[in-house]
């Protein structure tokens, strides 16, 4: 099974909030599962990624906790500020070089 | 670094009319490069995957003959949407990666409009 289930579809936070995207797969093959922040009329940005060996990696105020037995994996936002508004979405490949399969996305708005 | 580039930004035609969409990695050489076309609140979908010299990938459900991608060099790869109609009417972004590596580096993407 390819896919990759996202929720929340839509997320309201309020400013200096924790915002909190939780995605789920099947395939056990998926080997590196990166999160894209995207603005309205932009391309994806990389915000941050993980590999299955490690159980949490942290940038900033940005953080992926990742669950392999549960096949889960969730972005938290510390923290959160009105310029984080935006679509979110969680990803995952095979391969190195090898094509994304993406989530629904996750449109955030942090309120002042 | 990894930079990624697409022109035009944006582009309105009229329909039947071919339409051709650059895509470039600025600062590395990029061994493979994908398209996607997202429409409004949607996802990104793939179409296709392309390396350096050789024919592009298709995903199902996508018409190789109307989506003509070429991958001429390790920093330029096209898409163009042949005999274009409104329903081709999306948003279409590139990406690149580099052999060796997980990370996909997106373009800012080019919207398109067909009259």
């Amino acid at each position: 099974q390819q896919q990759v289930k996202q929720s929340p579809q839509s997320l309201i936070v309020q400013k200096g909030g924790i915002s909190i995207i939780n995605c789920a797969y099947e395939n056990t093959a998926f080997d590196y599962f990166p999160w894209y922040q995207q603005f309205p009329g932009k391309g994806p940005a990389l915000l941050i990624a993980i590999r299955p060996d490690v159980s949490e990696k942290k940038e900033g105020r940005f953080t992926i906790s990742f669950n392999k037995s549960a096949k889960q994996f969730s972005l938290h936002i510390m923290d959160s500020q009105p310029g984080d508004s935006a679509t979110y979405f969680c990803a995952a490949s095979v391969n190195q070089g090898g094509k994304l399969i993406f989530g629904q996305g996750t449109e955030l708005s942090v309120k002042p | 670094g990894a930079v990624v580039s697409q022109h035009p930004s944006w582009v309105i035609c009229k329909s039947g009319t071919s339409v051709k969409i650059e895509c470039r990695s600025l600062d590395f050489q990029a061994t493979t490069m994908f398209w996607y076309r997202q429409f409004p609140k949607q996802s990104l979908m793939l179409m296709a995957t392309s390396n350096e010299g050789s024919k592009a990938t298709y995903e199902q459900g996508v018409e190789k003959d109307k989506f003509l991608i070429n991958h001429a060099s390790l920093t330029l790869s096209t898409l163009t949407v042949t005999s274009a109609h409104p329903e081709d009417s999306s948003f279409y972004i590139c990406s690149a990666s580099v052999q060796g590596r997980h990370e996909q580096f997106f373009g800012p993407g080019t919207r398109l409009t067909v009259l």
